[in-house]
């Protein structure tokens, strides 16, 4: 199976900071990494997918990358409503897998 | 607009069996896989399996293989997930998700006696 190691597992931050967050694969995925966020007692959202594609509806300041194996996600100038826990996703090939998530809260 | 609810959540003891539904409206519910994830309380994301369109092919976790069956009702917009001998460690909130962008509420299960 694919691994997917996340990180970093916190990251404090203050508005306004431009942060990001890395997940490196196992093996090869290509672009098939998707990022989403979760907030408390709330669903994930699709934040990213392809893995530098911006879903439907999400600011211009979150943004994907790549560089080989490993995959980001930034946020330029961070704002209070994305405080939130962050998990990146290959869907190269079943058994899909998930990093262990970042939680992302005001330093 | 997309919407799916899960259901059949709740209490159950250890070594029962159970059976969540993901009811599913606005799309063409038989044209797209689906999957089920789960989230034990204050952990990650755990991918379940999925389930090909028309029902005939299921993929799973390799620790879910054997006691978790995924279904479906294209007839009935319905997926399933069947789940077997439960154990505290299935203490999850259960999400159903089409094409990882649309996502259930997700159900809550709860194994304890």
């Amino acid at each position: 199976d694919i691994q997917m190691t996340q990180s970093p597992s916190s990251l404090p931050a203050s508005l306004g900071d431009r942060v990001t967050i890395t997940c490196r694969a196992s093996q090869d995925i290509g672009n098939y990494l998707r990022w989403f966020q979760q907030k408390p007692g709330k669903s994930p959202r699709l934040m990213i997918y392809g893995a530098t594609n911006l879903a439907a509806g999400v600011p211009s300041r979150f943004s994907g990358s790549r560089s080989g194996s490993d995959y980001s996600l930034t946020i330029s100038s961070l704002e209070s409503e994305d405080m939130a826990d962050y998990y990146c996703l290959q869907s190269k090939e079943s058994p899909y897998t998930f990093g262990a998530g970042t939680k992302l809260e005001l330093k | 607009e997309v919407k799916l609810v899960e259901s059949g959540g709740g209490l159950v003891l250890p070594g029962a069996s159970l059976k969540l539904s993901c009811i599913v409206s606005g799309f063409t519910f038989s044209d797209y896989w689906m999957r089920w994830v789960r989230q034990a309380p204050g952990k990650g994301l755990e991918f379940i399996g999925e389930i090909k369109p028309d029902g005939s092919k299921t993929n799973y976790a390799p620790s879910m293989k054997g006691r978790f069956t995924i279904s479906r009702d294209n007839a009935k917009n319905t997926l399933y997930l069947q789940m077997s001998s439960v154990r505290s460690e299935d203490t999850a909130t259960y999400y159903c998700a089409k094409e990882w962008a649309y996502w259930g509420q997700g159900t809550l299960v709860t194994v304890s006696s």
